[in-house]
């Protein structure tokens, strides 16, 4: 079956220390997204990748870093810059074109210490 | 810039009762519209979409209209299930934006 695989899906770190997110893709989607979800804030975009080697910042960057690799493959890295890392990170994916719906993985609970 | 307004919860009811969501959005030109899903520790699943004014989408018996006179996207069921109990966001992206806004997510509780 096709999807959006994040691991793991629970990570705890200690304060300073930088931490990446796994984020697998079987859909053949061109577009992947990382969204961070914080209780009654709703999903606020971190990055996005439209193409392999390219990826762009959205609107809450700061801290964080990606790469895009390969088309599969999005990882997103929280850096010790990151003042509020304790949060709910969802990574989408979707076909080109402003009307594809998102496709999402299960998302992985990130919590420092 | 581009926004969405949701009624804040939890919204509470009981078994059979009719949903009403509320939704607004702020946004230039003709955004499509979504209403997303959340199961508990889950991710985000489409539940339906409209791309355009008085576009009805509808999935699972739910059902939402757009509506460009009131900006709105009201999500609507006429029966909910316990079943039902999830987040529910609503959210719009305008041709050639990047990604999708979302609102705040709405919780709904269904009660037996």
């Amino acid at each position: 079956d096709g999807g959006i695989t994040q691991s793991p899906k629970y990570l705890f770190r200690k304060e300073g220390q930088n931490v990446t997110l796994s984020c697998e893709q079987n859909l053949n989607h061109d577009a992947m997204y990382w969204y961070r979800q914080d209780p009654g804030q709703g999903l606020r975009l971190i990055y996005y990748s439209q193409i392999v080697n390219d990826f762009q910042k959205g609107d809450i960057a700061e801290g964080y870093s990606v790469s895009r690799e390969k088309k599969e493959s999005f990882p997103l890295t929280v850096t010790s810059a990151q003042k509020n890392p304790t949060a709910f990170y969802l990574c989408a994916s979707s076909i080109q074109g402003s009307n594809s719906p998102l496709h999402f993985g299960n998302g992985t609970r990130l919590t420092v210490t | 810039g581009d926004s969405v307004t949701q009624m804040e919860g939890p919204v509470t009811l009981s078994e059979e009762a009719f949903l009403t969501i509320n939704c607004t959005y702020t946004a230039t030109g003709y955004p499509s519209l979504f209403w997303y899903v959340q199961y508990p520790g889950e991710g985000l699943q489409l539940l339906l979409k409209a791309t355009k004014a008085d576009d009805k989408g509808s999935n699972k018996g739910f059902e939402a209209t757009y509506r460009k006179e009131t900006t709105s996207f009201h999500l609507e069921k006429g029966s909910v299930q316990v079943s039902d109990s999830a987040v529910y966001f609503c959210a719009l992206i305008r041709e050639g934006r990047r990604a999708l806004t979302f609102g705040s997510g709405t919780r709904l509780q269904v009660q037996p």
